[in-house]
């Protein structure tokens, strides 16, 4: 399976801030994804980060809000905009392709306090 | 509109018992069921079913999925305190690759 590396792992941010997550994986992967969790909730697609192109959202989630960018088949950075405490999550990208496997790994994730 | 159903949703048993874990789907486009192991905050991947009636198995656990009733299920046998966890399923879609994930269900193996 692919290594995925997030960064930040964690951190606690202001309300009206801004948030930029990268994720980076270790070979090329077709298909990458952005999740949220939020506390004690199970995990919902944020938007499939598209290379070259446009994220494709997934509905109650808007680019104005969390832009994300895939400028190659490894890296791909979420931006949780104008933060208020109802965005405090985990935030988790997944990787698919790696190896030929349609299998999804998830990176290490990022837990965000909004305060 | 698509749903993954898992039960129970907590479970609390002791070492050594086996545990069947449950999860139902209505996904448009499926194509695939996947079984995570969540204990901090990232899933790990447990095992991913296409096939009906084919038995997946590591170690203690196995599982398999029903295509025609729309379910599968997770089996933990001789349950140990390190299976305490949340385990996820999940329906993988044609089309985009994304997955619909269900709610979980708490794990908790008492010494």
């Amino acid at each position: 399976s692919a290594v995925i590396s997030q960064k930040p792992s964690r951190d606690i941010c202001q309300r009206g801030t801004s948030l930029t997550i990268q994720c980076q994986v270790d070979s090329q992967v077709t298909m990458m994804f952005w999740y949220r969790q939020q506390p004690g909730q199970s995990l919902t697609l944020i938007a499939t980060a598209n290379q070259g192109s446009e994220a494709t959202y997934e509905s109650g989630f808007v680019i104005d809000k969390f832009p994300i960018s895939r400028p190659n088949l490894t890296f791909s950075t979420l931006t949780v905009s104008n933060m208020s405490p109802e965005d405090s999550s985990i935030y988790l990208c997944s990787v698919a392709g790696a190896g030929g496997t349609d299998t999804q790994y998830f990176g290490p994730g990022t837990r965000l306090t909004v305060l | 509109e698509d749903k993954v159903v898992q039960s129970p949703l907590s479970l609390v048993v002791h070492e050594g018992d086996t545990v069947t874990l449950n999860c139902s789907y209505e996904v448009t486009n499926f194509r695939s069921l996947l079984w995570y192991k969540q204990e901090k905050k990232a899933p790990t991947f447990l095992f991913m079913l296409t096939s009906s009636g084919i038995e997946k198995k590591s170690g203690r656990l196995s599982s398999i999925l029903d295509k025609k009733e729309l379910f599968s299920i997770l089996n933990i046998t001789a349950t140990q305190t390190g299976d305490s966890a949340i385990y996820l399923c999940a329906a993988l879609r044609y089309n985009n690759n994304d997955m619909r994930f269900g709610a979980g269900t708490r794990l908790t193996v008492k010494p």
